[in-house]
């Protein structure tokens, strides 16, 4: 299958830092990516949808000034954690489509965010 | 909202089939039912996927109602390693504003040895 990657893996950083999260579709292009969040013994909670080259669509209760997302380019896009505090610290996961072909969504690892 | 709804948990013996249920009564005519799972601490990963017959590859077996309204998710051969919460999910195809994909609480499979 589609492999998408994330960097890094976890991260630990202290309050009132930022914190940029890689997301990457290693063996194909894909014009929208998502981003997830997930707190302990929940369910991903979608953050944003991330289109190429266009702002991303936040859900409603996501500060789009908080979380800063940038997709430059078909197979990175970013996501920045601005000002973290400790409520932030969260298991952070972005999904990527194809840009043709199948429309199954790909998910990365996830990375781990401890903001202290 | 999630459109689908599942038990919180079931269990199954290695080497059993696993059987997974997932109700959809409110599905569309264009949308997909698409199934993951997510191992602990880690990224949810695809299993398969159907519109409205049955399909199957190397992980599982997908079975949807002739209505539509329901589907199963079937693991021939349950091992340990199948250990996981396991989410069904209704999904619009890409283009449409519900293309994105909503996850709901999912059923917690733990396999038995």
């Amino acid at each position: 299958g589609a492999v998408v990657s994330q960097h890094p893996s976890w991260v630990i950083c202290k309050s009132g830092t930022s914190v940029k999260i890689e997301c990457r579709s290693l063996d194909f292009q894909a014009t929208t990516m998502f981003w997830y969040r997930q707190f302990p013994k929940q369910s991903l909670m979608l953050m944003a949808t991330s289109n190429e080259g266009s702002k991303a669509t936040y859900e409603q209760g996501v500060e789009k000034d908080k979380f800063l997302i940038n997709h430059a380019s078909l197979t990175l896009s970013t996501l920045t954690v601005t000002s973290a505090h400790p409520e932030d610290s969260s298991f952070y996961i972005c999904s990527a489509i194809r840009l043709a072909g199948q429309e199954t969504q790909y998910f990365g690892p996830g990375t781990r965010l401890l903001v202290l | 909202d999630a459109k689908t709804t599942q038990p919180p948990s079931m269990d199954c013996a290695e080497g059993r089939a696993a059987n997974l249920p997932c109700n959809h009564s409110t599905i569309s005519g264009n949308e997909y039912v698409y199934w993951y799972r997510q191992i602990h601490s880690q990224g949810p990963q695809y299993i398969i996927h159907g519109l409205k017959n049955n399909e199957t590859n190397e992980m599982a077996s997908l079975i949807i109602t002739e209505d539509r309204k329901s589907s199963t998710l079937i693991l021939p051969h349950a091992t340990l390693r199948d250990t996981a919460v396991y989410y069904c999910i209704v999904r619009a195809p890409r283009g449409s504003s519900a293309s994105k994909i909503i996850f709901g609480s999912g059923t917690r499979l733990s396999i038995r040895p």
